[in-house]
C-alpha cells in the first residue's frame, strides 16, 4: 500500500460546481497536511496548509482533515475555469523534514 | 518577502553530458531545501534534501547528486546524464520541520 492514494482523475465539472478532491493515507505519524495547486508546466501553489485534524476555511477553499480515518479533503465551492489544474496533497510526519505527495488529480472546470 | 528562484526554465542536453541546475532563495535563512522530479504517472519524487550548509541527504540512489555551497543556493548535478533523467525538477524551500513548502517554477530537462 502507497503511503499516501489519490485518485488522478480527470476531473470535469461545470462552473460554479462544488468540488471535492481527496487523499488517504496510511501512515498515522503524518500530522501536518497541504493542498498545492500546479498549472501545466508549473511549479506547485500552495493552497491550504493545516496540522491534525479539523477544518480550515480560506475564501473558496476549505480543507478537513479526520486522522481517525486517515483521510484529507479539499472543497472548492463555486468552481471557476481558473481553478482547472492539477491539485496535490502532500503530508509530513511529526519531526520530519520529509514532504510525502499524492500522485494528484487533474481538474476542469469547463465555463 | 521570500522568493526562490530555479534555472534554466527548459533544457535539453545530449546522453552523456553533464548537467548542473540551480536554486537560490531569497528572503530567508537557514531554509531547509528539496529537489523533487515529477514524471508523468509517478508524483513528486523527492531526490534530495538539505537542512544546512554541505549536508545532504539522499533519497533515491541514482545517476544525480546534490550541493549546497552557500546557506541559500542548492544546485542538482549529473556527471553523465541518462535518458531516464528526463523530467521535470522542482526545487522547494521551508523554514523548519512544522512548516509548509514552497516550489520553484521547475526545470524541464529533456534529454535526448
Amino acid at each position: 500500500q502507497k503511503e499516501v492514494e489519490q485518485d488522478p482523475g480527470p476531473l470535469s465539472v461545470p462552473e460554479g460546481a462544488i468540488v471535492s478532491l481527496n487523499c488517504t493515507y496510511s501512515n498515522s505519524a503524518f500530522q501536518y497536511f497541504m493542498w498545492y495547486r500546479q498549472y501545466s508546466r508549473k511549479g506547485p501553489e500552495l493552497l491550504m496548509y493545516t496540522y491534525s485534524s479539523g477544518n480550515k476555511e480560506d475564501g473558496r477553499f476549505t480543507a478537513q482533515v479526520d486522522k481517525s480515518s486517515k483521510y484529507i479533503s479539499l472543497f472548492i465551492r463555486d468552481s471557476q475555469p481558473s481553478d482547472s489544474a492539477t491539485y496535490l496533497c502532500a503530508m509530513r510526519e511529526g519531526g520530519s523534514e520529509k514532504l510525502v505527495f499524492g500522485k494528484g488529480t487533474k481538474l476542469t472546470v469547463n465555463p | 518577502s521570500q522568493t526562490i528562484h530555479q534555472w534554466p526554465a527548459t533544457l535539453v542536453q545530449p546522453v552523456g553530458s553533464p548537467l548542473s541546475l540551480e536554486c537560490t532563495v531569497e528572503g530567508t535563512s537557514n531554509p531547509n531545501l528539496y529537489w523533487y522530479r515529477q514524471a508523468a504517472g509517478r508524483g513528486l519524487q523527492l531526490l534530495f534534501y538539505s537542512v544546512g550548509i554541505g549536508q545532504i541527504s539522499s533519497e533515491v540512489p541514482q545517476n544525480l547528486s546534490a550541493s549546497r555551497p552557500q546557506d541559500r543556493q542548492f544546485i542538482l548535478s549529473s556527471k553523465k546524464l541518462l535518458l531516464s533523467d528526463s523530467g521535470f525538477y522542482l526545487c522547494a524551500w521551508s523554514l523548519g520541520i512544522i512548516t509548509e513548502a514552497f516550489f520553484g517554477q521547475g526545470t524541464r530537462l529533456t534529454v535526448v
